[in-house]
């Protein structure tokens, strides 16, 4: 699996976007972009996966960049409970045997300020 | 549905005594895994499983046992327990397709 960087920490105000990055330069091309949450010490949470188009759903947006090698995930109304580690997670999607395992790396800490 | 349910939710060990750390899932997925975090790190694959009577090894599997009868449980047995397995152990399943769903976890604490 592709390795990620992502910044290992950010701040956004209350009621705006959070627009986190994340880079997998080497991602290669049946390679999908994860993104999982993790608050407090909770289980991590999925947000949201793509492979190379834009995707949307109720919690975020992933925006991927035309060559792959990097993509951001928006939270367009930042709260306060989404104060969080998030963590950008690149793998094959299918599973296969010994394939269905997720690499977390350590993630971005995001913190939502009233 | 419950989801994915984890006991115990917390659990204190001696050195050298051994546990067994249930996990159940309830959405008839095939796909299970174990999962240990260490303060400040990520999440580390310990074992996982692609169906009944079938597991594998992870990144840290030394010190740990799976066995996976039914689809619905799979409990994560610690042998011999060490101070360095102390650590919040999250449960995960899975149809193999995109999404991973988590227990809430097991802090485990080896004195």
């Amino acid at each position: 699996d592709a390795k990620t960087t992502q910044p290992p920490s950010m701040d956004c105000a209350e009621g705006r976007a959070a627009n986190l990055p994340c880079n997998h330069s080497t991602i290669s091309g049946n390679e999908y972009v994860y993104w999982y949450r993790q608050i407090h010490s909770q289980g991590p949470q999925y947000i949201i996966h793509g492979l190379k188009n834009n995707e949307t759903n109720e919690m975020a947006s992933l925006i991927i960049t035309e060559d792959r090698k990097s993509s951001t995930l928006i939270l367009p109304h930042a709260t306060l409970r989404d104060t969080a580690v998030y963590y950008c997670i690149v793998r094959v999607g299918l599973s296969n045997f010994g394939n269905e395992k997720l690499t977390f790396g350590t993630g971005t800490r995001l913190t939502i300020i009233p | 549905n419950a989801g994915v349910t984890q006991t115990p939710k917390f659990q204190v060990l001696k050195t050298g005594q051994s546990m067994t750390l249930q996990c159940a899932q309830d959405m008839n997925h095939e796909y299970m895994s174990w999962y240990r975090q260490d303060p400040g790190m990520g999440l580390r694959l310990i074992h996982y499983s692609v169906g009944a009577g079938i597991t594998d090894q992870g990144e840290v599997p030394n010190g740990y046992n799976v066995s996976r009868s039914t689809t619905e449980d799979f409990p994560l047995r610690l042998l011999s327990a060490a101070p360095s397995q102390t650590s919040v152990y999250f449960c995960a399943s899975s149809t193999g397709r995109h999404e991973q769903y988590f227990g809430p976890g097991t802090r485990l604490t080896v004195t």
